[in-house]
C-alpha cells in the first residue's frame, strides 16, 4: 500500500514536444506529491509538488495534474527541450511519514 | 550555500571497513531523512530524524546501520562491515515539518563503492 507505480520507464520526445509521465498509488493517507528531477550523479531535484486538494498545478512549462478519485497524478512537460533529458521520479507523502518514491521515467528530449 | 550538503561526495572502501557519511540540512529544517538510491532505481527510504529524534527507521536499514542526529543539526549515518552490496548512492534530504508539509530537498549524495 505504500507503493507509487510510474510509467512508461522510459520515454523519447522529439524537441518541441509534450513529455508524459504517470504515477499512481494506493494509499489514501498521502497527502502530499512531489515531482523530482535528476542528472546522472546528481542528487534529485524538486521540480513542482501538489497536494490533493488540487486538481493541477502549473509552473512555467510544467504541469501537475492530480485526479483523486483515480488516485492519480501526472507531470507534463510542455515544449520539450533537450535540456530537460533526465530522470523523473514522482514521489508521495503520508504527512508524518517518508516520501515514497516511484521508480523513475528516463526522458530522452531528441534535437 | 543554503542548500543540503553531504561529505564526501565519493567514498571507495575495502569490503569490512566502516564508513561514516556526514549530512548537513537547510539550518530552518527540521527534518531530515537518509535514502538509498541503487542505478536505475529510486531513492528507497532508510530513515529519518524529527529534530534529534529518530522516528523510523526502514527495514532496509540493518543491524550494520546507525544514523545519529546529535542536537538536532547534521546527522551522520555509518556503516559497519560494509559489503559489496551496500554499494549505492547514499542521499539525504531536509524538509520543515509544521502545520504544513514543506518540500523536501536533497543534497548531491555520497557515492559509496565497496571493493
Amino acid at each position: 500500500q505504500q507503493q507509487v507505480k510510474q510509467s512508461p520507464q522510459s520515454l523519447i520526445v522529439q524537441k518541441g514536444g509534450i513529455s508524459i509521465i504517470n504515477c499512481a498509488y494506493e494509499n489514501t493517507a498521502f497527502d502530499y506529491f512531489p515531482w523530482y528531477q535528476q542528472f546522472p550523479g546528481k542528487g534529485p531535484a524538486l521540480l513542482i509538488a501538489i497536494r490533493p486538494d488540487v486538481s493541477e498545478k502549473k509552473e512555467g512549462r510544467f504541469t501537475i495534474s492530480f485526479n483523486k478519485s483515480a488516485k492519480q497524478f501526472s507531470l507534463h512537460i510542455m515544449d520539450s527541450q533537450p535540456g530537460d533529458s533526465a530522470t523523473y521520479f514522482c514521489a508521495a507523502l503520508n504527512y508524518g511519514q517518508n516520501f515514497v518514491f516511484g521508480p523513475g521515467t528516463r526522458l530522452s528530449v531528441l534535437p | 550555500d543554503t542548500g543540503v550538503s553531504q561529505d564526501p561526495r565519493h567514498k571507495i572502501t575495502k569490503r569490512g571497513q566502516n564508513v561514516t557519511f556526514r549530512c548537513d540540512p537547510i539550518s530552518e529544517h527540521n527534518r531530515l531523512y537518509w535514502y538509498r538510491q541503487t542505478l536505475g532505481q529510486g531513492p528507497e527510504f532508510l530513515t529519518y530524524f524529527q529534530n534529534e529524534a529518530q522516528l523510523e527507521k526502514s527495514r532496509l536499514l540493518s543491524d550494520r546501520f546507525s544514523a545519529e542526529r546529535p542536537k538536532g543539526s547534521f546527522s551522520t549515518l555509518e556503516i559497519q562491515r560494509t559489503e559489496q552490496g551496500d554499494s549505492a548512492m547514499y542521499l539525504c534530504a531536509s524538509s520543515s515539518q509544521g502545520g504544513a508539509v514543506t518540500e523536501a530537498f536533497f543534497g548531491q549524495g555520497t557515492r559509496l563503492t565497496v571493493v
